[in-house]
């Protein structure tokens, strides 16, 4: 079967450096992906891991074991507009991309 | 403002209205999607064309009918829906399927209210 596990709502200080952690099972795997959606928008690509390791863009750098079906997004210098909702998105062997159940981070000031 | 565009915003249809969904991309994309997504749940996809062919049906039920008319545009004809489809209706666009690590881009949606 397909699961997908990632914490539902994550509340951090401006400037602070928040991990969002995501486990998975799937039907083969190709890699994993993030995306962030604003309420009443669209979700919007951040980052894609196919390889083990980490990927740094800007602020948001993105982690992944395949031993361990495990990997995590990072956010540091957090900002107000980073307040919004946050799916892991592994894609399968039939090259479905599946979406997690999201977190919802709050950013305070 | 995103590179995907869906028409119309907002649809409000009763239950034995016929009405029509729209998306268009220009970015050369060969994979389409259509995704369902519910309040504070995460997208579930619905359906995927590949270069115009419907590749992935998610035994979507039959009063959803997508059509792919060419490579730029993508319809969901919506037939006898129940309330319960109420929810938002998103496109997104990609490399075709099997470029891994091809993002998908998605459109702002369609809010439908089915009365």
């Amino acid at each position: 079967g397909q699961s997908l596990e990632q914490p539902s709502e994550v509340t951090a200080v401006e400037g602070a450096i928040v991990q969002i952690n995501c486990t998975y099972q799937t039907s083969g795997f190709y890699g994993l992906s993030w995306y962030q959606q604003h309420d009443g928008g669209a979700p919007t690509f951040l980052s894609y891991n196919a390889l083990d390791g980490l990927e740094e863009t800007g602020r948001f750098s993105s982690f992944l074991s395949r031993s361990d079906s495990y990997g995590y997004l990072l956010l540091q210098e957090l900002q107000m507009k980073d307040s919004a909702s946050y799916f892991c998105a592994p894609m399968d062997s039939s090259y479905k991309l599946i979406f997690g159940s999201g977190t919802r981070l709050l950013v305070r000031p | 403002d995103t590179e995907v565009t869906q028409t119309p915003k907002h649809l409000v249809m009763g239950m034995t209205n016929k009405k029509s969904l729209k998306c268009e991309q220009h970015m050369g994309h060969r994979a389409m999607y259509w995704y369902k997504q519910k309040a504070k749940k995460p997208p579930e996809l619905m359906f995927v064309y590949s270069y115009e062919k419907l590749s992935i049906n998610e035994s979507v039920p039959s009063r959803f009918s997508p059509e792919c008319p060419n490579s730029s545009l993508l319809n969901l004809h919506l037939h006898a829906l129940q309330p319960e489809d109420s929810a938002l209706y998103l496109c997104a666009s990609s490399q075709p399927s099997s470029s891994y690590n091809s993002p998908l881009h998605f459109g702002n949606g369609t809010r439908l209210t089915v009365t």
